[in-house]
């Protein structure tokens, strides 16, 4: 079956440090990946996608490249602000006639002043 | 405008009580989801709806009860809970259910007492 794996959190950076929560997954076919964050009390935003192989999503400074030779989706930004403190998930979806969206367990980040 | 909303924002409700929630969309999607989500944990899928039928029913006990009176709005009632579903009831939608990009609502979070 699908199954996404995320690194543990919680991380702790200060502001304008870099950046990266790795995320690793199993899937059958050619899923998409997508990257959510939750900010505290919210629901999830979607913060970027990459449907097929070598695609980099982006979106207001994070990236992550669909890298099908290793299974990964990293998540980077260059410079973290206080706002992005959230808890960010990696997801798939395996593909057409497939309702399921599979996540990571979560990565909590908080950006100190 | 990929907006998904959820209504009401907060539920306290008794063992014993009926209540509903709401979720409206306004994208021309027609698939609608409803993820239940629990403190520090990824969302888990409970019911898809796709063209208004009930597509997927991840066996959650009959004390919720989904339902989609149009393309637009999709319904979650709530009777005799348990204190153990108390959690942040996501809704979501996509074009249709396949590799689409899932759009999700702020959450209705309930507290069963």
């Amino acid at each position: 079956g699908n199954s996404v794996t995320q690194m543990e959190g919680p991380v702790t950076l200060s502001e304008e440090a870099f950046l990266t929560i790795n995320c690793t997954y199993t899937a059958t076919g050619y899923p998409s990946l997508f990257w959510y964050v939750q900010y505290p009390g919210e629901g999830l935003q979607l913060l970027l996608k990459a449907t097929k192989a070598d695609d980099k999503g982006s979106n207001k400074g994070f990236e992550a490249t669909y890298r099908k030779e290793t299974t990964s989706f990293h998540l980077e930004k260059g410079s973290v602000q206080v706002s992005d403190s959230a808890v960010y998930f990696c997801a798939l979806h395996s593909g057409a006639g497939s309702y399921q969206l599979t996540f990571g367990k979560g990565t909590k980040l908080s950006v100190i002043p | 405008d990929t907006e998904v909303t959820q209504t009401p924002k907060h539920l306290v409700m008794g063992m014993t009580n009926k209540k509903s929630l709401k979720c409206e969309q306004h994208m021309g999607h027609r698939a609608m989801y409803w993820y239940k989500q629990k403190a520090k944990k990824p969302p888990e899928l409970m019911f898809v709806y796709s063209y208004e039928k009930l597509s997927i029913n991840e066996s959650v006990p009959s004390r919720f009860s989904p339902e989609c009176p149009n393309s637009s709005l999709l319904n979650l009632h709530l009777h005799a809970l348990q204190p153990e579903d108390s959690a942040l009831y996501l809704c979501a939608s996509s074009h249709s259910a396949g590799r689409e990009t899932q759009y999700f609502g702020p959450g209705t979070r309930l507290l069963v007492l």
